[in-house]
């Protein structure tokens, strides 16, 4: 079975101040590891994946995450957030189960960027 | 451009009818989902599909059903026993790696 917890339903942050949004996942196979934007009534964007090699992760819109599979997190961060970062992120992982990889996402972190 | 398309974007059904929700991708990728919606509980799996003509439950699929008669299309049925059908339903396909979403169908119970 999989599993991802992420840490924090809701947080607050300042323009310009930086953020992390906090996950870590449970697996008992080898997994892949993804963090996705959502924006009011749409669908899932890819932020960034890990899939193998250099632990830290650079994605879209000056987002970054670093895999730590001692602590099995991967934790998402942005050095300085803007009001158009305000949405809802989310952490996934897919790992083989039964032959199938089937993405398990956690339940959401709201990022609240005030001016 | 490739893609995942899913309509209606907004959707009222009265209770006890049966509403089908479509996804269509062009993609090209064998394996697709459906996943539920609920504020403050992430998206739960309902049904996915890993080829064509084959189909397993999620975690959360009583009262719904699916279809995979072709490798575009995996229809979502949301049936009377679904006792508590509105949500926010998202369709996703995946490739090799990552998934891809659509624009997310909202059904409401009237």
């Amino acid at each position: 079975a999989q599993s991802v917890t992420q840490l924090d339903s809701q947080v607050p942050v300042f323009e310009e101040a930086p953020v992390e949004l906090r996950c870590n996942y449970s697996s008992s196979v080898s997994v892949y590891l993804f963090w996705y934007v959502q924006y009011p009534n749409q669908g899932l964007q890819l932020l960034l994946k890990y899939l193998s090699g250099s632990t830290l992760v650079k994605g879209i819109n000056g987002f970054e995450a670093e895999f730590n599979k001692s602590q099995t997190s991967f934790h998402l961060r942005k050095p300085s957030v803007h009001i158009s970062d305000t949405a809802e992120y989310f952490c996934a992982v897919s790992g083989q189960l039964g032959g199938s990889y089937i993405p398990t996402f956690g339940r959401g972190t709201s990022l609240i960027v005030h001016p | 451009d490739g893609g995942i398309t899913q309509s209606p974007k907004y959707l009222f059904r009265k209770e006890g009818q049966n509403v089908t929700l479509s996804c269509e991708q062009n993609l090209n990728h064998d394996a697709m989902y459906w996943y539920r919606q609920d504020p403050g509980q992430g998206l739960r799996l309902i049904y996915y599909s890993q080829i064509v003509n084959d189909f397993q439950k999620g975690d959360i699929a009583e009262g719904y059903s699916v279809s995979r008669e072709k490798k575009e299309s995996f229809p979502l049925t949301v049936t009377s026993a679904q006792k508590n059908p509105t949500a926010f339903y998202l369709c996703a396909s995946k490739g090799n790696t990552e998934a891809f979403f659509g624009q997310g169908t909202r059904l409401t119970v009237v």
